[in-house]
């Protein structure tokens, strides 16, 4: 079955180190997309890609880096700039366009303490 | 710059009690709208979405949502509520070049 996968589901961190979270796809999709969710504020765009070897930020990029060397993955890495890591992570792709409907992996709920 | 406003971050239905979920949107293109389901600790999925043509939309599970554009909204209704619906309903729009916007999210609680 195609779908995204996203690893681990929960992470613990301690403050100060970086840590980088999984998302494969194999729906050869070519835009790709991170999101935060918190309690209360819905779902906030950290980075997205349409293509390889290209990103965009997002509403909420500080403290947060991406990187697009193969189609099918694109690996959040959660810096030790980044102010309130701890949240739920969710990984999207959509066939190109930016219009079209959104496939989500499961998430990776992160802790940071 | 589009916006989304879902009203009621928490709505209670009784078990069989008709589901009405409100979204209004700002958009200064022809939107494409989009509702999505998330259950705990899950991503998110795609209950049904609206493009052109019949404003009236069917999805999964028995949902359906209608786009007013005279009222900019796109509610999301379904006749019989079942334990299986409790969730939490994303109403989300896009259109031109802009990328899609989420609004904050209503928690349906179903009660037996």
């Amino acid at each position: 079955d195609g779908g995204i996968t996203q690893s681990p589901k929960y992470l613990f961190r301690k403050e100060g180190q970086n840590v980088t979270l999984s998302c494969e796809q194999n729906l050869n999709h070519d835009a790709m997309y991170w999101y935060r969710q918190d309690p209360g504020q819905g779902l906030r765009l950290i980075y997205y890609s349409q293509i390889v070897n290209d990103f965009q930020k997002g509403d909420i990029a500080e403290g947060y880096s991406v990187s697009r060397e193969k189609k099918e993955s694109f690996p959040l890495t959660v810096t030790s700039a980044q102010k309130n890591p701890t949240a739920f992570y969710l990984c999207a792709s959509t066939k190109g366009e930016l219009l079209d409907e959104q496939y989500f992996g499961p998430g990776t709920r992160l802790t940071v303490t | 710059a589009q916006s989304v406003t879902q009203l009621g971050s928490h709505v209670s239905v009784s078990e069989g009690a008709l589901v009405l979920l409100r979204c209004n949107y700002s958009s200064s293109v022809p939107p494409y709208l989009f509702w999505y389901v998330q259950y705990p600790n899950q991503g998110l999925q795609l209950l049904l979405k609206y493009t052109t043509g019949a404003t009236l939309v069917k999805g999964i599970n028995g949902f359906e949502a209608e786009f007013k554009k005279s009222e900019t909204s796109f509610h999301l209704t379904k006749p019989s509520a079942h334990m299986s619906d409790a969730a939490e309903y994303f109403c989300a729009c896009s259109g031109g070049y802009q990328k899609v916007t989420f609004g904050i999210g209503t928690k349906l609680q179903v009660i037996p």
